[in-house]
């Protein structure tokens, strides 16, 4: 079955400053999804970026990038210019391609923005 | 378009008791997922459905919980009897089918005392 771990419980950043999250997965699959969820206390997930393992190109959007390292099994998120609105508890994910597509996420971190 | 609606926001009962959630999904989406958030860490698929069928219920402990979707729109989750350790956050999500993105609610917050 595969895992996703999230080594850093809670991060700071200065608003306006580049904070990364980390995360690593386990699978013996080749063809897969990532994701990086955002959760405001709102609680609502909110999908911020996604990343198809058989694409060496990182994916961005906007603000927000990933280092993609598919030998390494490692998917981290870049926030480039944090703002205030981005504190939030942010999960990554994976997704397989086998029956049911099943999503499985990490334990998340806590991102704080200070101003 | 609109979102994923569930309901209640917020559920206090005594253990033992019994409380359901309702989940109403995005319009066309065939795809329901509940999961369940418990404080501190990340949400853990308990069922899946595909229209009004169940694809995947592996990790939905049946002796307490079930759910339904008689009519492949709207769903309700219920727990009975409830137990101190289902205090978490159950979130709905929807998607067009089991490849496309989940779209989540904000979901329901229950605490059993």
């Amino acid at each position: 079955a595969q895992t996703v771990t999230q080594s850093q419980p809670e991060m700071s950043v200065q608003e306006a400053e580049t904070v990364t999250l980390s995360c690593t997965y386990d699978t013996s699959e080749s063809d897969y999804y990532l994701f990086w969820y955002k959760q405001p206390p709102s609680r609502q997930m909110i999908l911020v970026i996604r990343q198809e393992a058989y694409k060496q190109q990182n994916a961005t959007e906007n603000r927000f990038s990933v280092n993609f390292q598919k030998a390494a099994k490692s998917f981290s998120l870049k926030i480039s210019d944090s703002q205030l609105g981005d504190a939030a508890m942010y999960f990554c994910a994976y997704r397989t391609l086998e029956y049911g597509n099943k999503l499985v996420f990490g334990a998340g971190t806590i991102l704080r923005v200070k101003s | 378009e609109a979102g994923v609606a569930q309901s209640p926001r917020y559920k206090i009962i005594e253990k033992r008791q019994s409380v359901a959630f309702w989940c109403n999904p995005i319009s066309g989406h065939a795809t329901l997922y509940w999961y369940q958030q418990i404080l501190g860490q990340g949400p853990k698929l308990l069922i899946q459905f595909q229209n009004n069928g169940v694809v995947d219920d592996s990790q939905l402990p049946k002796d307490r919980f079930s759910a339904e979707r008689l009519k492949g729109v709207d769903s309700t989750l219920k727990i009975q009897p409830a137990k101190l350790e289902d205090s978490a956050v159950y979130l709905c999500a929807s998607s067009l089918d089991n490849r496309d993105v989940r779209r989540f609610g904000n979901g329901t917050r229950l605490t059993v005392t």
